[in-house]
């Protein structure tokens, strides 16, 4: 079975400090993901990417930076914490097979910024 | 920006009791999946069905795609107290790859 971790389950942060957040599969996965999820909104995708070094913009990347530098591991950096930060993030891997993938998603991190 | 959307936004029913969520969305797809998130976790992966598909089973579970009506229903057939949960639509756009587009969900609530 696909297996993707996140490092922490519940974190808190205050305004300001540089928060990071790792995912980590162990299915040799090219494609890595990180979402925020949000009541009444769903998932929005923050950024992603395809291989090792490689990264695109989702939809929201504002405030956001991420990391591959290797295959097995997607980070993701709030370099200046915010309050509007405070979300449910969700890390996800897929790889491509046949013409289509699906994703498979990490526990989530619901992150408090105070 | 949100392509599905899923209706009704909260579903409640009995157990033993079928189940049917919608999902519309907007521009051309590739493919269409569901997805249900069980409270305060990840997202698992439950059907695909293809733009040129027109319905598929797995287990309980039935999925429609009516391409001309961009629209997708999800059936769960004899629900049970475990089907709780939130229910996702995603679709991915051709040519978008791996880059799924998720709506707002759905939540299910089985009384036992």
């Amino acid at each position: 079975d696909v297996k993707v971790t996140q490092s922490s389950r519940y974190l808190v942060k205050r305004t300001g400090e540089k928060v990071f957040l790792e995912c980590v599969q162990d299915m040799d996965h090219e494609n890595m993901f990180w979402y925020r999820q949000d009541p009444g909104l769903g998932l929005r995708l923050i950024y992603f990417s395809y291989d090792v070094k490689m990264k695109e913009k989702g939809d929201i990347p504002e405030g956001y930076s991420v990391s591959r530098e290797k295959k097995e591991r997607f980070s993701l950096i709030l370099e200046s914490a915010s309050t509007n930060q405070t979300s449910m993030y969700l890390c996800a891997s897929s790889f491509w097979s046949g013409g289509i993938d699906t994703q498979y998603f990490g526990p989530g991190t619901r992150l408090t910024v105070l | 920006s949100q392509q599905g959307e899923e209706d009704p936004q909260a579903l409640s029913i009995q157990e033993g009791e079928n189940a049917t969520m919608n999902c519309s969305y907007k521009t051309s797809i590739n493919n269409l999946q569901w997805y249900r998130q069980n409270s305060g976790r990840g997202l698992v992966h439950l059907i695909l069905i293809r733009s040129n598909e027109r319905e598929k089973h797995s287990g309980r579970l039935r999925v429609t795609l009516d391409t001309s009506k961009k629209s997708s229903s999800l059936l769960i057939t004899a629900s049970r107290a475990a089907d709780t949960a939130s229910y996702f639509c995603a679709t991915v756009r051709p040519g978008a790859n791996s880059k799924l587009t998720f709506g707002k969900g759905i939540t299910l609530s089985v009384r036992p």
